[in-house]
């Protein structure tokens, strides 16, 4: 199993641009989520996702959006990118009470 | 709503024990968890607890539990080297919640 996978790596986007952040999982897992995580600061739940086609807000949602189509992916999309969302974003899937996390993307908004 | 305290520092020996703390608000049943995140890595999952236990032991690693005081620690045992990184007391089930991490520093 590749486990949790993010792609890409590393992002640099103007103010305004729009991108997709990539998240898949080949554990068939039904619980995804995505976290930031900020400089001096824990990570921070942005969006989650309890099975396909189903999606909830967490605690930082503004300016991200997020689908659920299928089981394996689930991806983040910045609409129109700021500063403020300059962070390392983490996707990770849950098992029971373990979550696994993929191994980031680090995104710069100038 | 739910806020997890860490302190943001420590610095031991090789093969002295390690103790991070964790505080938190909430009191309410969930699991408690202990991550370790490398420079430029994902977090890893070291251990985790639910809230009706006091201890768990896992090689290394003790976690106690204080309900009473809202506290968690993670003792590391004869700390090496690599376990130079940051921590993570996280607490939740669904929707996790993190502390703000503790860099460990380990020096030969």
């Amino acid at each position: 199993n590749a486990g949790v996978t993010q792609t890409p790596k590393f992002q640099v986007l103007k103010t305004g641009q729009s991108m997709t952040l990539q998240c898949a999982q080949d554990m068939n897992h039904e619980y995804m989520s995505w976290y930031r995580q900020d400089p001096g600061m824990g990570l921070r739940l942005i969006h989650y996702s309890v099975g396909a086609g189903i999606t909830d807000q967490g605690e930082v949602p503004n300016g991200y959006n997020v689908s659920r189509s299928t089981t394996e992916d689930f991806p983040l999309r910045l609409l129109s990118a700021a500063p403020s969302q300059t962070s390392v974003y983490f996707c990770a899937s849950r098992e029971g009470e373990t979550q696994y996390f993929g191994p980031g993307t680090r995104l710069l908004v100038l | 709503g739910e806020d997890v305290e860490q302190s943001l520092f420590l610095s031991v020996r090789e093969g002295d024990s390690s103790v991070i703390n964790c505080t938190y608000t909430d009191s309410s049943s969930t699991y408690l968890y202990w991550y370790k995140q490398e420079p430029g890595a994902g977090l890893q999952l070291l251990t985790y607890i639910f809230s009706n236990m006091d201890m768990k032991q896992d090689q290394r690693l003790t976690v106690l539990l204080n309900k009473k005081d809202k506290h968690l620690s993670l003792r590391i045992a004869d700390t090496q080297t690599g376990d130079s990184a940051i921590y993570f007391c996280a607490k939740g089930f669904q929707k996790l919640v993190f502390g703000t991490g503790t860099r460990l520093l380990v020096s030969p």
